[in-house]
C-alpha cells in the first residue's frame, strides 16, 4: 500500500512565522501535490511537482512556496504566516497522469 | 476552466437502500474518473476509478461512466451508516492535475 506521511496532524503557529509542512511518500511516485481544504470551498491546489526540483503553481500559490530536493519528499512553506492561511493542508502523490492520488492524513494548521 | 459539478447534498437514504451520487464534468477530453470518500476530519481515500464507458463494480460500489453525456455516477448498494461521508468526484484529462468536485454529503440513517 502507498503510504503518504505528513509530519504533523495539528500545528499552531503565530502570524509572521515561517512555517514548514513536510510530506514523504514511499512508493517512488513522480507526482506530488499540496492542497488546502476549507469548508464550502473544496480542495484547492496550491502547488504540484512532477519531478525532483520541478514545481508548478496551482490555483492559489500566493503566500506559499515549495521544495522538492528528493523524489520522496515535498515540502510546503508558508513564508510569513497569516490568519487566512488557517486551514487543513493535504499532501498527495500519484504515479503518473491519469492515475489516482493517494493522500496523507492532513495537517490542521491554525495561525493565531 | 475545467469544471466538475456535484450536488452538495446532503443526500439522505435509509440503511439498506441504494445511494446514487452523480457528477458532471465540462472537459470532453477527460479520460480518467475517480471517486474518493472523505469522512469528517479525515483525508480523502480512493474508492473507485473508471476509464471506459459503462459500469465497473467493486463489492457494494458501482461506478458508471457516460462520456457522451459527460457524467459519472457512483452507486452504493445496501447502504450502511458507515457509508455516511462526503464523496468527491475527480476527473483528469491527460495532465498531471485532477479537477475535483466539491463533494456530495451522504447520510445513511438507521
Amino acid at each position: 500500500d502507498v503510504k503518504v506521511t505528513q509530519s504533523s496532524r495539528y500545528l499552531v503557529k503565530r502570524t509572521g512565522e515561517k512555517v514548514f509542512l513536510e510530506c514523504v511518500q514511499d512508493m517512488d511516485h513522480e507526482n506530488m501535490f499540496w492542497y488546502r481544504q476549507d469548508p464550502g470551498l473544496g480542495l484547492r491546489l496550491i502547488y504540484f511537482s512532477y519531478d525532483v526540483k520541478m514545481k508548478e503553481k496551482g490555483d492559489i500559490p500566493e503566500g506559499y512556496s515549495v521544495s522538492r530536493e528528493k523524489k520522496e519528499r515535498f515540502s510546503l512553506i508558508l513564508e510569513s504566516a497569516s490568519t487566512n492561511q488557517t486551514s487543513m493542508y493535504l499532501c498527495a502523490s500519484s504515479s503518473g497522469a491519469d492515475q489516482p492520488q493517494h493522500f496523507g492524513d492532513g495537517t490542521r494548521l491554525s495561525i493565531l | 476552466q475545467k469544471e466538475v459539478e456535484q450536488n452538495s447534498g446532503p443526500l439522505s437514504v435509509p440503511e439498506g437502500a441504494i445511494a446514487s451520487l452523480n457528477c458532471t464534468y465540462s472537459d470532453r477530453g477527460s479520460q480518467s474518473f475517480f471517486w474518493y470518500r472523505q469522512y469528517s476530519g479525515k483525508s480523502p481515500e480512493l474508492i473507485m476509478f473508471i476509464y471506459s464507458n459503462g459500469d465497473k463494480e467493486d463489492g457494494r460500489f458501482t461506478a458508471q461512466l457516460n462520456k457522451a453525456s459527460q457524467y459519472v455516477s457512483l452507486l452504493i448498494r445496501d447502504s450502511q451508516p458507515s457509508d455516511s461521508a462526503t464523496y468527491l468526484c475527480a476527473v483528469t484529462g491527460g495532465s498531471y492535475i485532477p479537477t475535483f468536485g466539491r463533494g456530495t454529503s451522504l447520510i445513511v440513517h438507521p
